[in-house]
């Protein structure tokens, strides 16, 4: 069965670094997305792509974040500048109508 | 805002019904979803709900939508130790059918004991 995979599934930075987090979405899906949770806290919409851009974006995707299709099969997601308050696991999800399927989730820790 | 509220612990002997229960605010929700999180994975989509639905069931779960009350509730027959995981309830955010973005709850613990 097709899934959504990511990697790596645990990354340490420190704090001000840059840090890409990748996933690969099903393959024959048109949208994508971005989630975020931090510890204790609600699952939080980040971001939805589709046909290579934004199509809406919540009040933490800032300037510091950033999302890309580079090549057709990757989905990333980029902080340029990592802060202590971006610790959380991080999933992305893909969707071809209204049923999203969610990765494993990226969990990142910055010291 | 747009907001979705869950108990956070449920605890039910194995072969007993299971009811996990949400209630949201957006009224204009057009899809309402379960999804349920093992420990160490992600999020594995069991079940979501058309608006213009009030029920439907799937084998061992059943989803019962009240849009009045705005009240979503999903029942797991027969509940096995296997079930025991975090139960989301998400739905579509206002104005957001389109974009897909979903608004999830805070998780409902399901403990199930032998």
């Amino acid at each position: 069965e097709p899934e959504v995979t990511q990697t790596p599934s645990h990354q340490v930075t420190q704090m001000g670094q840059e840090v890409i987090l990748r996933c690969v979405p099903i393959s024959n899906h048109l949208y994508f997305y971005w989630y975020r949770q931090i510890l204790g806290q609600k699952v939080e919409f980040l971001v939805s792509f589709y046909n290579n851009e934004i199509s809406e974006k919540s009040e933490i995707f800032d300037d510091q974040f950033s999302v890309e299709r580079p090549d057709g099969s990757n989905f990333t997601l980029k902080i340029r500048s990592t802060k202590l308050e971006d610790s959380a696991m991080y999933f992305c999800a893909s969707s071809f109508s209204y049923e999203q399927y969610f990765g494993p989730g990226t969990r990142l820790t910055v010291t | 805002g747009e907001d979705v509220e869950q108990s956070l612990f449920l605890s039910v002997r194995e072969g007993d019904s299971s009811v996990i229960n949400c209630t949201y605010t957006d009224s204009s929700s057009t899809y309402l979803y379960w999804y349920k999180q093992e420990p160490g994975a992600g999020l594995q989509l069991l079940t979501y709900i058309f608006s213009n639905m009030d029920m439907k069931q799937d084998q061992r779960l059943t989803v019962l939508l009240n849009k009045k009350d705005k009240h979503l509730s999903l029942r797991i027959a027969d509940t096995q130790t296997g079930d025991s995981a975090i139960y989301f309830c998400a739905t579509t955010g206002h104005g957001s059918s389109n974009t897909g973005k979903l608004i999830f709850g805070q998780g409902t613990t399901l403990q199930v004991k032998p």
